[in-house]
């Protein structure tokens, strides 16, 4: 089984609610990701957990929050977000991000659009 | 900063043809590439990977070839069929230990019945 699931698959917000995003993985992975993807786009990543800690942020505004409460869960929470932010969100796993060869199980993307 | 792209954002097929994507990359220290697919509306799928020791790897119906010299990728996918029709993705690995993956620009596959 390489399933990662996410919810909610849409998500609607206006620029003063705080919302989350979950992703959640039963494969054992201990690193977990957070990539952003415009239409016609590749994603981008966000943020890289590795064992429960956050190992890698590319630099993303403080209006999104991950966070990482055990090995099989992984959240994203948004706060005073804009339009632009308006995307799919991506989650995928990994058996780790530190060996050879670890490859990414992307999950279905939860679509995010900021009124 | 080093990233991949992709030579043609779409590709037009005819059922049963082959295809070929290609991707070119300008890390020359990625070790490690993957193609994905993405259909509309879904999050990229596993297609195949190559490590930088391999020119070539063969998947169902799939095979991606490495040029290190070049530093170019391909994925072949032989008697292209409707379900076929999807974005295409190629990635790298980089940043040793702690790595991450940057993504190619991505080709848009048409398969015309």
């Amino acid at each position: 089984d390489t399933e990662v699931t996410q919810t909610p698959k849409h998500l609607v917000m206006g620029m003063t609610n705080k919302k989350s995003l979950k992703c959640e993985q039963h494969m054992g992975h201990r690193a977990m990701y957070w990539y952003k993807q415009k239409a016609k786009k590749p994603p981008e990543l966000m943020f890289v957990y590795s064992y429960e800690k956050l190992s890698i942020n590319e630099s993303v505004p403080s209006r999104f929050s991950p966070e990482c409460p055990n090995s099989s869960l992984l959240n994203l929470h948004l706060h005073a977000l804009q339009p632009e932010d308006s995307a799919l969100y991506l989650c995928a796993s990994s058996l780790s991000n530190t060996g050879d060869t670890d490859t990414q199980y992307f999950g279905p993307g939860t679509r995010l659009t900021v009124l | 900063g080093e990233s991949v792209g992709l030579h043609l954002p779409t590709l037009s097929v005819q059922e049963g043809d082959n295809s070929i994507i290609n991707c070119a990359y300008s890390n020359s220290a990625s070790d490690y590439f993957i193609w994905y697919k993405q259909e509309s509306g879904k999050g990229p799928q596993f297609i195949i990977d190559i490590r930088s020791n391999m020119d070539k790897r063969q998947g169902q119906r799939v095979t991606v070839l490495l040029n290190k010299t070049v530093k170019h990728l391909s994925l072949q996918i032989a008697a292209t069929q409707p379900g076929d029709s999807a974005g295409y993705f190629c990635a790298e690995k980089s940043g040793g230990s702690n790595y991450k993956l940057t993504f190619g620009k991505g080709t848009l596959l048409t398969v015309n019945p």
